[in-house]
């Protein structure tokens, strides 16, 4: 079984500050695939940043960036310079099998 | 090019009645996925179809939710009788290729309470 966990149900920075978001999770799939979705209030989920499990460089997209810890089944999520666009809930992801296992979420608020 | 559709956007029923929920997923998107969201947990897989085919099945809760999707385009989800634990959002998503990989794109979801 695959399970995703996202231990911070809420979080608030200020504008500008970088905030870490973790998410562990446990498979035993060899070839499997990570992610991280936002979902902007009253908005549809969309896909943030994506990891790909046989690579060791971690995946950046622009102010988003992640740390992919393999052995320790660890995949948080760093935005940089946060800004006010960026309060969502944020859900972390795992696949292997094509449909999605997602975490329990995180709300994150950027605070003005 | 318009993304995954759902109606309706909210759906307030009673114990025991019936309620159909639809997807338009984006067009020439093979792939289509049903997820809930129980209120404060995690988001659950439902199904996958490829086309009109039922790919995988695994995570439909129970013999009330029944999952259509004629001439591989829009699909319904059918729940009959609902019960009160059947209240939460429900989500379709669909891609286009048939990997692992590829991106699932969310629509916005049906928020369901049954009372």
């Amino acid at each position: 079984a695959q399970t995703v966990t996202q231990s911070q149900p809420e979080m608030s920075v200020q504008e500008a500050e970088t905030v870490t978001l973790s998410c562990t999770y446990d498979t035993s799939e060899s070839n499997y695939y990570l992610f991280w979705y936002k979902q902007p209030p009253s908005r549809q989920m969309i896909l943030v940043i994506r990891q790909e499990a046989y690579k060791q460089q971690n995946a950046t997209e622009n102010r988003f960036s992640v740390n992919f810890q393999k052995a320790a089944k660890s995949f948080s999520l760093k935005i940089s310079d946060s800004q006010l666009g960026d309060t969502a809930m944020y859900f972390c992801a795992l696949t292997a099998l094509q449909k999605l296992v997602f975490g329990q979420g995180t709300r994150l608020t950027i605070n003005p | 090019e318009a993304g995954v559709t759902q109606f309706p956007s909210h759906s307030v029923i009673e114990k025991g009645q019936t309620v159909t929920l639809r997807c338009d997923p984006i067009s020439g998107h093979d792939n289509l996925y049903w997820y809930r969201r129980v209120m404060g947990k995690e988001i659950k897989f439902l199904l996958h179809f490829v086309k009109e085919s039922k790919q995988d099945e695994s995570g439909m809760p129970n013999n009330r939710f029944l999952a259509e999707r004629t001439g591989g385009t829009y699909s319904t989800l059918k729940v009959q009788p609902a019960e009160l634990e059947d209240s939460g959002v429900y989500f379709c998503a669909s891609s286009q290729e048939h990997t692992v990989v590829d991106e699932q794109f969310f629509g916005p979801g049906t928020r369901l309470t049954v009372l």
